[in-house]
């Protein structure tokens, strides 16, 4: 079966500092993988998507991602955090034109 | 601006009730999507529709229902049939309904229960 799974519920990250999010998919064949994120009681904006060739994926906001087939993986990255950082952020993945998406990790920045 | 909308921001549903939840995008998408959110589940599909004047049922459809008459709107409604409807309320679209399509979401429904 399908599945997504963030392995992390809440995160907390100093200013400044690197921010990582699991990812871990379960899928058949070749995964396409979104990550989005959601500000309080906002709707989901795109950060990056995975569909195929470089595995390694920039997004918007200085986040990347890096798709690892091996481990089933496509972890979010990003190199100073700011305190606008601080959302939800929700891994996905499509299956067929459905998006199956994980609980979501909760970042928050200290100052 | 091209863009969903969601109306309205809150709303609150006594028992017995039908709401109705709307989704109007102007983004000329095929495709549109209600999903349910609730803390620490992540969203779950409900409906979702490929084209005008079709729809299909997603992971939790009971106590839901959806028509899709205009391109733009696909409004949602919660029945009486749902037995807990609390929860937040994102629609989305997609230029077609197709693997991989991106789809982007409006800013979401509260709906709770009097």
């Amino acid at each position: 079966a399908q599945s997504v799974t963030q392995p992390d519920i809440h995160i907390t990250v100093s200013e400044g500092a690197s921010l990582e999010l699991r990812c871990n998919y379960s899928y058949g064949a070749t995964p396409y993988l979104f990550w989005y994120v959601q500000s309080p009681g906002q709707g989901l904006q795109l950060l990056l998507k995975y569909f195929s060739g470089d595995t390694l994926v920039q997004g918007i906001k200085g986040f990347e991602a890096e798709f690892k087939r091996s481990q089933s993986s496509f972890n979010l990255r990003k190199p100073s955090v700011h305190w606008s950082d601080a959302a939800e952020y929700f891994c996905a993945l499509a299956n067929d034109y459905k998006l199956s998406f994980g609980a979501g990790t909760t970042v928050t920045v200290r100052a | 601006d091209g863009g969903i909308t969601q109306s309205p921001k809150y709303l609150f549903r006594k028992e017995g009730q039908n709401v109705t939840l709307s989704c109007e995008q102007n983004l000329n998408h095929d495709a549109m999507y209600w999903y349910r959110q609730d803390p620490g589940q992540g969203l779950r599909l409900i409906y979702y529709s490929q084209i005008v004047n079709d729809f299909q049922k997603g992971d939790i459809a009971e106590g839901y229902s959806v028509s899709r008459e205009k391109k733009e709107s696909f409004p949602l409604t919660v029945t009486s049939a749902q037995k807990n409807p609390t929860a937040f309320y994102l629609c989305a679209s997609s230029p077609m309904a197709s693997r991989g399509e991106t789809q982007y979401f409006g800013p979401g429904t509260r709906l709770l229960v009097l």
